[in-house]
């Protein structure tokens, strides 16, 4: 199936920790993008990648950091873990130009607490 | 500052009424707006995207338009099902290759 992929789905951990979440896109696109849905629901962008190279760089905490090996691939490594980062987080994808390129797909979201 | 605001919050309504989702967006020179299905626990699915340059844009019983000069958009679901039950989020992305910009969301009770 072409679609946007995440792991894990769930991830629950204790605060201090560090852990990462992955993403993959094989729909071929050239953006790639971190939102962060808070526990009143409200989705906001932390960062995009445009060709591997950081193009939106939200204001958040730099103990988030994005890294993104291939077109294909943006991976959130979380350090310090902190109750505030406990959110739903989604990987979404998009290629940038003209006409219907700019529809953002979006992952199935990973479900992080921090206990 | 770039906003979208969704109303109303929530919305019950009985199988098969005809219902009207409200987007308004500040400062008209959008890219495109899409409109997203959120269920409860599960991911964004993209319903209809609608290009700055349309006015409207229509799937199945779905149908979305785009008012630029008023900051609006609305979703209307003909014949709501019990399965239309959902959080329905608007998106306006300002400038190709940026981040979507949200509303809230919608949360829509449809009862049999």
């Amino acid at each position: 199936d072409t679609a946007v992929s995440q792991t894990p789905k769930y991830l629950v951990t204790q605060m201090g920790n560090d852990k990462s979440i992955k993403c993959e896109q094989n729909l071929g696109h050239d953006t790639m993008y971190w939102y962060k849905q808070d526990s009143k629901k409200f989705l906001k962008i932390m960062f995009s990648y445009n060709n591997k190279e950081l193009i939106i760089n939200e204001t958040v905490p730099n103990r988030f950091s994005p890294k993104s090996p291939d077109k294909a691939h943006l991976n959130l490594h979380i350090n310090s873990l902190e109750l505030g980062d406990s959110a739903v987080y989604f990987c979404a994808s998009s290629r940038t130009g003209g006409g219907l390129y700019n529809e953002q797909f979006f992952g199935p979201g990973t479900r992080l607490t921090v206990l | 500052k770039q906003e979208v605001t969704q109303i109303p919050a929530a919305l019950s309504v009985p199988e098969g009424e005809n219902l009207v989702l409200n987007c308004s967006f500040t400062d008209s020179a959008i890219y495109n707006l899409q409109w997203f299905r959120q269920d409860p626990g599960k991911g964004l699915t993209s319903l209809l995207l609608i290009q700055s340059s349309q006015r409207e844009q229509t799937s199945g019983r779905l149908n979305a338009s785009l008012d630029k000069s008023s900051g609006r958009s609305t979703l209307y679901i003909a014949a709501s099902q019990p399965g239309d039950s959902a959080t329905y989020l608007c998106a306006v992305l300002w400038q190709a290759g940026t981040a979507l910009i949200f509303g809230k969301g919608t949360t829509l009770s449809v009862s049999s």
